[in-house]
């Protein structure tokens, strides 16, 4: 099975600065990597997803990840956040092949504070 | 209108109480999902179908069942509710006719939260 590890359940950083939420994932085969976003009271959207080929992925709303195989490590990056970027945020990994159910980890509560 | 309802938002019972939570879906998706979200712990899968006929357990069905309707309905059964089944609760659809990896993507109702005393 897989499992995904976000090691920060709380982030706080002031707009217009950077931020990295870390996500690190376990698997014995290959896997597909995704980020999600829930904004509050709502459901979670897909942020950005790593499939194959460059490892630097690019989303929505100005964010990216790295996907690093020999550090299993799929982190979340974005140099500018906005106020809006406030959500919680999930690392989610699936394997590519067999039932390719996807494992959510823990996580990341973003503030931005003004 | 949403692409993924969910039904009812919020829901207060008592405990030994029978519930259901339904979810219906109008993007013509083949697999769906249910999910309960509790804090610190992030998502969990409960059961999941991937047609009318193929229902599988997730990774904490104890004290759950589920019922696909039709291709559109997925609804979750609580048969004796009890108090650590309190936590909001998403149904989810993907389709798996999409390539490889892309029909991985999850896509989420609005959640029910649901509370159990």
């Amino acid at each position: 099975a897989q499992s995904v590890t976000q090691l920060d359940s709380q982030v706080p950083v002031f707009e217009e600065a950077p931020v990295e939420l870390r996500c690190n994932y376990s698997s014995s085969v290959s896997v597909y990597l995704f980020w999600y976003v829930q904004y509050p009271n709502q459901g979670l959207q897909l942020l950005l997803k790593y499939l194959s080929g460059s490892t630097l992925v690019k989303g929505i709303n100005g964010f990216e990840a790295e996907f690093n195989k020999s550090q299993t490590s799929f982190h979340l990056r974005k140099p500018s956040v906005h106020i809006s970027d406030t959500a919680e945020y999930f690392c989610a990994v699936s394997a590519r092949t067999g039932a390719n159910n996807l494992f959510f980890g823990t996580g990341t509560r973003l503030t931005v504070i003004p | 209108d949403a692409d993924v309802t969910q039904t009812p938002r919020n829901r207060i019972t008592k405990t030994g109480k029978r519930i259901m939570l339904e979810c219906s879906q109008t993007k013509g998706h083949d697999r769906m999902y249910w999910y309960r979200q509790d804090p610190g712990l992030g998502l969990r899968l409960i059961y999941y179908s991937f047609d009318v006929k193929d229902i599988n357990k997730g990774e904490i069905s104890d004290g759950y069942s589920v019922s696909r309707q039709a291709q559109a309905k997925f609804s979750l059964s609580l048969e004796s509710a009890i108090p650590n089944q309190t936590a909001l609760y998403f149904c989810a659809t993907s389709d798996s006719s999409q390539l490889a990896g892309t029909g991985r993507k999850l896509f989420f109702g609005s959640g029910t939260q649901l509370s159990v005393l």
